[in-house]
């Protein structure tokens, strides 16, 4: 089956730094989506991605898809960031999300 | 618009139990998928229901099982219960595309 790691494994951070989350898959997908899973355990989308570049305030992300990799941009960081980012993939012929393994990000203020 | 719900928020369970967990999904999605998160891993496919029928399976044993009820309602059982089921267990619904994930029920068995 399709692996997607994801690096760093964790991250810490000062408050209003900048920083670049990586997933890497394994297989052709039909989308990526990117995850902020909260300390109360819930998973808030972030973006749908299969390929290209898309912005949300300060979060960005990026997916080659020819090269099967995604990044994820923060800038400017907060202590509301801080928890776990997951990349998760949709293989063809299915409709369920492979997780990556997670980055673990701490803002301190 | 209430997303989606899961409950109970935790529960204990004794080795060898019982155990069934409550999804309602988004309203407007009909498309119900559970997921198993053991602590420091990510999410593991559990299965999917639509139209009351699984419609995919991850792969878990047949100690776990669901159930979609009409009203896209989503029950997850897991019998037997092992200390390795102890973990986060969430419910994703999706109409077409779009996933919107609860916040999970804790497991822990003892």
């Amino acid at each position: 089956g399709i692996q997607v790691e994801q690096s760093p494994p964790d991250l810490i951070l000062q408050e209003g730094a900048n920083s670049t989350l990586r997933c890497n898959f394994s297989d052709s997908v039909n989308n990526l989506q990117w995850f902020h899973q909260n300390p109360w355990g819930q998973l808030i989308n972030l973006f749908y991605i299969p390929s290209g570049t898309k912005q949300n305030g300060r979060l960005s992300a990026t997916t080659v898809a020819t090269e099967r990799y995604s990044l994820l941009y923060i800038s400017s960081s907060q202590t509301t960031d801080s928890g776990v980012y997951f990349c998760a993939v949709d293989p063809p012929y299915t409709d369920k999300l492979i997780f990556g393994t997670g980055t673990r990000l701490q803002v301190f203020p | 618009d209430a997303g989606v719900t899961q409950s109970p928020t935790h529960l204990i369970k004794t080795r060898g139990q019982q155990v069934t967990l409550r999804c309602s999904p988004k309203s407007g999605h009909d498309t119900v998928s559970w997921y198993q998160q053991a602590l420091g891993q990510g999410p593991q496919f559990i299965f999917q229901y639509y139209e009351e029928e699984e419609r995919q399976r991850g792969n878990f044993p047949d100690r776990f099982s669901g159930h979609q009820f009409p009203n896209y309602s989503s029950e997850l059982n897991v019998n037997a219960l092992l200390l390795g089921d102890s973990a986060l267990y969430l419910c994703a619904s999706s109409y077409n595309y779009g996933y919107t994930f609860g916040s999970g029920t804790r497991l822990t068995v003892v």
